[in-house]
């Protein structure tokens, strides 16, 4: 098993421009969940999702879009970047209700906006 | 506000010793509290989690100690070795939440 897998790992934007951060697993969880890392703050959830086209927002959701259409992709979009986004993201997935509350985290990806 | 709080910021230490990690909360709700190991340019790992039924829970080198009544919870790492330098979080969450809330780190250095 790959785990999770992010891409790209590295990313330079420009005030305004969108992209998308990719995530994937193949473990067959059913959660799936964004954070940010931003020095000395600690990891905040953006989004999570509990299935395929269930998602909720988080601790930090603005500026941000997520979607699930099928269980093992969970992408994030940032429709227009902004330089409070510059971060290192992760993704990460666990079983589902009921099952171990482990979360593995995928190798994230370092965005800056500039 | 912060939720759980995490000390200290950084910690250095010999190899061998025994570096502590304490971290507070304030949400009562709160009912799983792990502990992720993160190496630089990594994600964060699960190192060590506990429920607030224990007081204690030991794996290998690694224990973590609850206090309910006082809402704190510490990382003791016995006789740590370098490859522990890493960044340790804290984190709580609800009934099995996916919301898992997060301290906000502490640098660890195990000098040789």
């Amino acid at each position: 098993n790959a785990g999770v897998t992010q891409t790209p790992k590295f990313q330079v934007l420009k005030t305004g421009q969108s992209m998308t951060l990719q995530c994937a697993q193949d473990m067959n969880h059913e959660y799936m969940s964004w954070y940010r890392q931003d020095p000395g703050m600690g990891l905040r959830l953006i989004h999570y999702s509990v299935g395929a086209g269930i998602t909720d927002q988080g601790e930090v959701p603005n500026g941000y879009n997520v979607s699930r259409s099928t269980t093992e992709d969970f992408p994030l979009r940032l429709l227009s970047a902004a330089p409070s986004q510059t971060s290192v993201y992760f993704c990460a997935s666990r079983k589902g209700h009921g099952s171990s509350y482990e979360q593995y985290f995928g190798p994230g990806t370092r965005l800056t906006v500039t | 506000q912060q939720q759980v709080k995490q000390s200290p910021q950084s910690l250095i230490v010999q190899k061998g010793g025994i570096p502590i990690i304490n971290c507070a909360y304030e949400n009562t709700a709160f009912d799983y509290f792990p502990w992720y190991q993160q190496f630089p340019g990594k994600g964060p790992a699960l190192l060590i989690a506990i429920r607030p039924d224990v007081s204690e829970k030991k794996e290998g080198r690694f224990t973590i100690s609850f206090n309910k009544s006082a809402k704190q919870f510490s990382l003791h790492i016995m006789d740590s070795q370098p490859g522990d330098s890493a960044t340790y979080f804290c984190a709580a969450s609800t009934g099995g939440s996916e919301k898992l809330v997060f301290g906000k780190g502490t640098k660890l250095t195990v000098n040789p």
